[in-house]
């Protein structure tokens, strides 16, 4: 079946600085990728859909000049969180449809400290 | 635009008990409606979808959920609880994207 595979899955960062997540979709491709942040016990809430060679689309609320999303290839797409705060930590979960419907990553606990 | 509602943020059974979390969509035109497990620090697991066709859907772990277009929901249904299915559960939709629900933890006593 399909795989995405996301990377890291834990990263601490202190404030200020930028962290990179990487999302692959790795036996499949993938034109449009997701990406979600979920809050300690809450839903995922969906924050860009990227389409492979084009600009994101960013839900209402998130800033696109802090989450800067890459899709440069059918199989790769980035999330950098820039000038990260300890408001910016949660869980960020990459998403990317194929052929088979919708794959989902496995996660990254981002800590900003 | 599509969206879905969970009823009840947490729910609790006993071991052996059924188990019956709600989902109510709401879509303009016909949805594809999805469940989803996540356990602590973990990605998603799908349990179940429904696109097209017959209206009630087997998934894993013996769930099962039934589409009813006539009352907008897609309720997620076990027989029989098992302590390992303690978890937070997520009802999705789709369209253009997936949107999910708010989530129900539920809860397995002893």
């Amino acid at each position: 079946g399909a795989v995405v595979s996301q990377h890291p899955s834990r990263v601490i960062c202190k404030s200020g600085t930028s962290v990179k997540i990487e999302c692959r979709s790795l036996d499949f491709q993938a034109t449009t990728m997701f990406w979600y942040r979920q809050f300690p016990k809450q839903s995922l809430m969906l924050m860009a859909t990227s389409n492979e060679g084009s600009k994101a689309t960013y839900e209402q609320g998130v800033e696109k000049d802090k989450f800067l999303i890459n899709h440069a290839s059918l199989t790769l797409s980035t999330l950098t969180v820039t000038s990260a705060h300890p408001e910016d930590s949660s869980f960020y979960i990459c998403s990317a449809r194929g052929v088979e419907g919708y794959t989902f990553g496995s996660g990254t606990r981002l800590t900003v400290v | 635009a599509q969206s879905v509602t969970q009823l009840g943020s947490h729910v609790s059974v006993s071991e052996g008990a059924l188990v019956l979390l709600r989902c109510n969509y709401s879509s303009s035109v016909p949805p594809y409606l999805f469940w989803y497990v996540q356990y602590p620090n973990q990605g998603l697991q799908l349990l179940l979808k429904y696109t097209t066709g017959a209206t009630l859907v087997k998934g894993i772990n013996g769930f099962e959920a039934e589409f009813k277009k006539s009352e907008t929901s897609f309720h997620l249904t076990k027989p029989s609880a098992h302590m390992s299915d303690a978890a937070e559960y997520f009802c999705a939709v789709t369209l253009n994207d997936m949107r999910f629900g708010a989530g129900t933890r539920l809860t397995v006593k002893p």
